[in-house]
């Protein structure tokens, strides 16, 4: 199947900082990727829909000038949560669309974040 | 608004076992729904998907069904073995490519 890849898998950060994570979709263009949370115990929750080109759409509840997206390629969609903290800390999961594959989604492996 | 149902929530089995996973979700205009396997602080891993004119796949010792009318999906697994045990995700999709939601999970343990 189709390969994504997120980057980092894990990152400790102080309170305060921003980070940045990758999805990138390295065997297939993707117009549309996905951004989920996943607190422990629980379930994916879908964070925001990222699309090349546009804006991305949130859903709602999620601060979109927290949670700042950008999909500036048919490849590439980042995440970059800005001024993070604790309570920031979470497993954060992205998928990609391909529609060479009648629109399946495939998911990258996760990226634990740990804000001190 | 579509919602997702995972009973048990978990589950705790010998191995050599057969079992039996359920999905249930409110909203029975889905386009696909899929099982997923998620490892401890992995990401997931696409198990099967069943389209909604389908009433079944199967690969392996797994297999999935879909009773589409009445929101259910069962996920069989034959002789269960250690190394299947994991969060077991199900996700529907409403239409094509659109957003998956997710149901909270069993958290499956195959003992030796």
């Amino acid at each position: 199947g189709a390969v994504v890849s997120q980057h980092p898998s894990r990152v400790i950060c102080k309170s305060g900082t921003s980070v940045k994570i990758e999805c990138r979709s390295l065997d297939f263009q993707a117009t549309t990727m996905f951004w989920y949370r996943q607190f422990p115990k629980q379930s994916l929750m879908l964070m925001a829909t990222s699309n090349e080109g546009s804006k991305a759409t949130y859903e709602q509840g999620v601060e979109k000038d927290k949670f700042l997206i950008n999909h500036a390629s048919l490849t590439l969609s980042t995440l970059t949560v800005t001024s993070a903290h604790p309570e920031d800390s979470s497993f954060y999961i992205c998928s990609a669309r391909d529609p060479g594959t009648g629109n399946i989604q495939y998911f990258g492996a996760g990226t634990r974040l740990s804000v001190l | 608004k579509q919602e997702v149902t995972q009973i048990p929530a978990a589950l705790s089995v010998p191995e050599g076992e057969n079992l039996v996973l359920n999905c249930s979700f409110t909203d029975s205009a889905i386009y696909n729904l899929q099982w997923f396997r998620q490892d401890p602080g992995k990401g997931l891993t696409s198990l099967l998907l069943i389209q909604s004119s389908q009433r079944e796949q199967t690969s392996g010792r797994l297999n999935a069904s879909l009773d589409k009318s009445s929101g259910r999906s069962t996920l069989y697994i034959a002789a269960s073995q250690p190394g299947d045990s994991a969060t077991y995700l199900c996700a529907v999709a409403e239409t094509s490519g659109s957003r998956l939601t997710f149901g909270e999970g069993t958290q499956l343990t195959v003992n030796p």
